[in-house]
């Protein structure tokens, strides 16, 4: 098992543009959580799957935001309409179902919105 | 709400010091508890965690932590720092939602 992977590493985008971010947990993991982090701050909860189904959403989620986990595999955050406020490093993390024993994170994908 | 705060934004210890960082936590019920590493570039690794049982907990790398419900504090803990350590350090509590810290920075001086 390569560990939980993230497409792309870096993204450059104009304002306004949308982009999509992939991960690929752990095969054997059923939880998938996507994270954002800016400079110099803890990551922030975004939202987390069980499954496909997609089990709680921050507030800091707003309707520019949309995750899917189709088949309960690898999972999509999409940001359409970016803003320069939405450059940080996006974060995707993967767990056994309770989740007790901690997560596994991927690098991230640094979204820069120019 | 579950939540955590971590004083120290920053900590300059020398190689072969005791090291401490300082968590404290606010959570409705028996709290699950971790504490990650993040190296410049890096994901996040798991140092530790607690949920239950013994409040001291032995980590990788040598770190452990102590569980002290009445403080409601989960400091880690390091005897003796290699220079490889220097990294931000991320207290965490929950499962599903976890909220994080905003970090300890540790520098390590030769």
């Amino acid at each position: 098992d390569t560990g939980v992977s993230q497409d792309p590493r870096h993204k450059i985008t104009k304002r306004g543009q949308n982009v999509t971010f992939r991960c690929d947990p752990i095969s054997e993991h059923n939880r998938l959580y996507w994270y954002r982090q800016t400079l110099g701050q803890g990551p922030e909860f975004l939202t987390y799957f069980q499954n496909e189904a997609q089990l709680e959403k921050s507030r800091l989620l707003s309707d520019r935001f949309s995750a899917e986990r189709p088949k309960g595999s690898f999972s999509t955050l999409e940001i359409q309409r970016t803003e320069q406020g939405d450059s940080a490093m996006y974060l995707c993390a993967s767990s056994t179902s309770n989740g007790h024993y901690g997560y596994t994170f991927g690098s991230g994908t640094r979204l820069t919105v120019v | 709400a579950q939540s955590v705060t971590q004083p120290d934004i920053h900590i300059t210890v020398s190689e072969g010091a005791s090291l401490e960082l300082r968590c404290n936590y606010s959570y409705g019920a028996t709290p699950y508890l971790f504490w990650y590493v993040q190296s410049p570039g890096q994901g996040l690794q798991l140092l530790l965690k607690y949920f239950s049982g013994d409040t001291l907990v032995q980590g990788i790398k040598g770190f452990e932590a102590e569980f002290k419900r009445s403080q409601s504090s989960f400091n880690l803990r390091k005897p003796s720092v290699h220079w490889s350590d220097a990294a931000e350090y991320f207290c965490a509590v929950g499962v599903g939602d976890m909220r994080f810290g905003a970090g300890t920075r540790l520098t390590v001086k030769p």
